[in-house]
């Protein structure tokens, strides 16, 4: 069964660092997440793309984060100068458009800043 | 705005005994309704979803969830809980927009299943 991968599980940084997230959505989907959760909270949305943009943002995703689809498989969420409250799950997620369909999720890469 | 509540934070049931977990959504058009299971330190997976038709929908590991428009919710349900449905299930309503649906998730219930 198809699946998203996403790399790393488990990244360690320093408070002021960037860190980039990786995510190989399903390969004939189209529409692509990310959601965060903080440790004990419940998962909220990022940001949505699609056709190489974002088709809508969160209050969250300040300009601190980007996205990217860099090669037709990956893809990124870049946060430039990452804080003690960025630490979280971070999930990504892809779909295929369309009604009935179903957003099929990554297994998170926890982010711990310190 | 879309919003999910889920008013049990900790549900404590014997193992096999009944299960059903709450949620409760607002949506101003016809939602698009969805249980996720998260167990500790994994990702998210989805038990069922309901987009239209019979209001009674089954999902993986014997769960099922009914959509009742006029109490906006979709209570999920499992007739006998086993040790390993010990998780968090979370209730997520989808808001179709522009051809994508963004997801509004609930608080989650941790469900804790005692011997």
């Amino acid at each position: 069964e198809p699946e998203v991968t996403q790399t790393p599980s488990h990244q360690v940084t320093q408070m002021g660092q960037e860190v980039i997230l990786r995510c190989v959505p399903i390969s004939n989907h189209l529409y692509f997440y990310w959601y965060r959760q903080i440790l004990g909270q419940k998962v909220e949305f990022l940001v949505s793309f699609y056709n190489n943009e974002i088709s809508e943002k969160s209050e969250i995703f300040d300009d601190q984060f980007s996205v990217e689809r860099p090669d037709g498989s990956n893809f990124t969420l870049k946060i430039r100068s990452t804080k003690l409250e960025d630490s979280a799950m971070y999930f990504c997620a892809s779909e295929t458009p369309g009604q009935g369909v179903e957003a099929f999720f990554g297994q998170g890469t926890r982010l711990t800043v310190v | 705005a879309q919003s999910v509540t889920q008013p049990d934070i900790h549900i404590t049931v014997s193992e096999g005994a009944s299960l059903e977990l709450r949620c409760n959504y607002s949506y101003g058009a016809t939602p698009y309704l969805f249980w996720y299971v998260q167990s500790p330190g994994q990702g998210l997976q989805l038990l069922l979803k309901y987009f239209s038709g019979d209001t009674l929908v089954q999902g993986i590991k014997g769960f099922e969830a009914e959509f009742k428009r006029s109490q906006s919710s979709f209570n999920l349900r499992k007739p006998s809980v086993h040790w390993s449905d010990a998780a968090e299930y979370f209730c997520a309503v989808g808001a179709l927009a522009t051809g994508f649906q963004k997801l509004v998730f609930g608080t989650g219930t941790r469900l804790l299943v005692s011997p």
